[in-house]
């Protein structure tokens, strides 16, 4: 069966620091994708990154980029300089069996803190 | 260019009622999908449409039912209510079937007393 595993519920970063949040991931599948999602209070959930197991490169958006490291079945989304506004749950997803399917299979979240 | 939305944004319904949950997708949008999320849970998948047929199920009762229009907006309809269906409804879009990022709307809470 397919999993996402988050084991930090809750992290704690200064504002304008990096912050990694782990991420690890368990499938038999050889092509799958890898996604990080934000979710503020407000409920909404915001795409942040997306990476493909084919890809050679780690993903980057922004201040957002994704250390892949498929033998260790790891995704850890790294966020560089921190801002208020970042303070956020966080979830890794990962895309399920086959190619035209398309569920969401999400982890349990990491609570983001960023602190002034 | 408009995001994914839902309505209504609040919902208190009571043991046994039915509740029907709109989303209309993004624009450009034809797949949708719907999940639960539980407090302090990561989101679960009830169901995906796409050309008005359900091509994905997840593992919820025949309770949660749905419903693709050919504008592409969907409906999740729940019956017979119980308290364990209070949650936070999400649904996604994305544009063709075998496309990978989906973006979600803002919601829908549910709660059932």
């Amino acid at each position: 069966a397919q999993k996402i595993t988050q084991t930090q519920p809750g992290m704690f970063v200064q504002e304008k620091e990096a912050v990694t949040l782990d991420c690890t991931y368990d499938t038999s599948d050889q092509s799958y994708g890898l996604f990080w999602y934000k979710q503020p209070s407000s409920g909404e959930m915001i795409f942040l990154i997306y990476q493909g197991s084919y890809d050679e490169q780690n993903a980057t958006e922004g201040r957002y980029s994704l250390n892949f490291q498929k033998a260790r079945k790891s995704a850890n989304l790294v966020i560089s300089a921190s801002q208020l506004g970042d303070s956020a749950m966080y979830f890794c997803a990962m895309r399920g069996y086959g190619g035209a399917t398309n569920k969401l299979i999400f982890g349990t979240g990491t609570l983001l803190a960023v602190q002034p | 260019d408009a995001g994914v939305t839902q309505s209504p944004t609040h919902l208190i319904k009571t043991r046994g009622q039915q509740v029907t949950l709109r989303c209309s997708p993004k624009s450009g949008h034809d797949t949708v999908s719907w999940y639960q999320q539980a407090l302090g849970q990561g989101p679960q998948f009830i169901f995906q449409y796409y050309e008005e047929e359900e091509r994905q199920r997840g593992n919820f009762p025949d309770r949660f039912s749905g419903h693709q229009f050919p504008n592409y907006s969907s409906e999740l309809n729940v019956n017979a209510l119980l308290l364990g269906d209070s949650a936070l409804y999400l649904c996604a879009s994305k544009s063709g079937f075998s496309t990978d990022t989906q973006y979600f709307g803002p919601g829908t809470r549910l709660t059932v007393l």
